[in-house]
């Protein structure tokens, strides 16, 4: 079935650090991924997303790669600042539908 | 340009009860998502309405259900409150659907079940 894999859950690093997180998705047929933001009490931000005819896409520090052959895409973001701490989500569109990754918990020390 | 607003912010229910939550889409958005987010299965997927028709479901229950107004606004539904419906849910609309399209969220509405 549908299906989104994330890593890691977990991520510290420190200010100035690179942060990469990666997500794996099922379905080939997906030609369209978002990545989001959450902080706490808040909805989901969209950071930056990719469709399927484009293999990189890079806005200021963050970027996102895409492999389709091997059906993955991550997340970059260069010199971490402590307001990047949050929970990001990676998503696949399924046919009007995102199906989300777990989550990765990302904590950038001053 | 304002944002998805989402009606009540908070909500404290009991078992069995029921309860209604809505959505306002970004101006001139027409498709309007619904997702469930809790610690344990993360965000999924409930269902998706563009110009008053369903036209995406999730796999959850019939207790949950939702309409769309003529003016893109949104309700869900959730009928016979069970512990487990306790979670934060979130609505995210788009310009148009089903073409991938950008999904802005609202802040949600967080249902504590009792």
């Amino acid at each position: 079935g549908e299906n989104v894999e994330q890593h890691p859950s977990t991520l510290s690093v420190q200010e100035g650090d690179s942060a990469v997180i990666k997500c794996t998705y099922s379905d080939s047929a997906s030609n369209y991924f978002p990545w989001y933001k959450q902080e706490l009490g808040k909805g989901p931000q969209l950071i930056i997303d990719i469709r399927s005819n484009v293999g990189e896409k890079k806005d200021q520090r963050i970027a996102v790669t895409l492999n389709k052959t091997a059906k993955h895409f991550s997340l970059h973001i260069t010199e971490t600042q402590p307001e990047d701490s949050a929970v990001y989500f990676c998503a696949a569109a399924y046919t009007g539908k995102l199906i989300f990754g777990q989550g990765t918990t990302l904590q950038v020390k001053p | 340009k304002a944002g998805v607003t989402q009606t009540p912010r908070y909500l404290i229910k009991t078992r069995g009860q029921q309860v209604t939550l809505s959505c306002s889409p970004i101006s001139g958005h027409r498709s309007v998502s619904w997702y469930q987010q809790t610690p344990g299965q993360g965000l999924q997927f409930l269902f998706e309405y563009f110009s008053e028709t369903q036209r995406n479901k999730g796999n959850f229950p019939g207790r949950f259900s939702g309409r769309q107004f003529s003016n893109s606004r949104s309700e869900m539904n959730v009928s016979t409150l069970e512990l487990g419906d306790s979670a934060l849910y979130l609505c995210a609309s788009s310009l148009n659907q089903p073409a991938p399209d950008t999904q802005y969220f609202g802040p949600g509405t967080r249902l504590t079940v009792l």
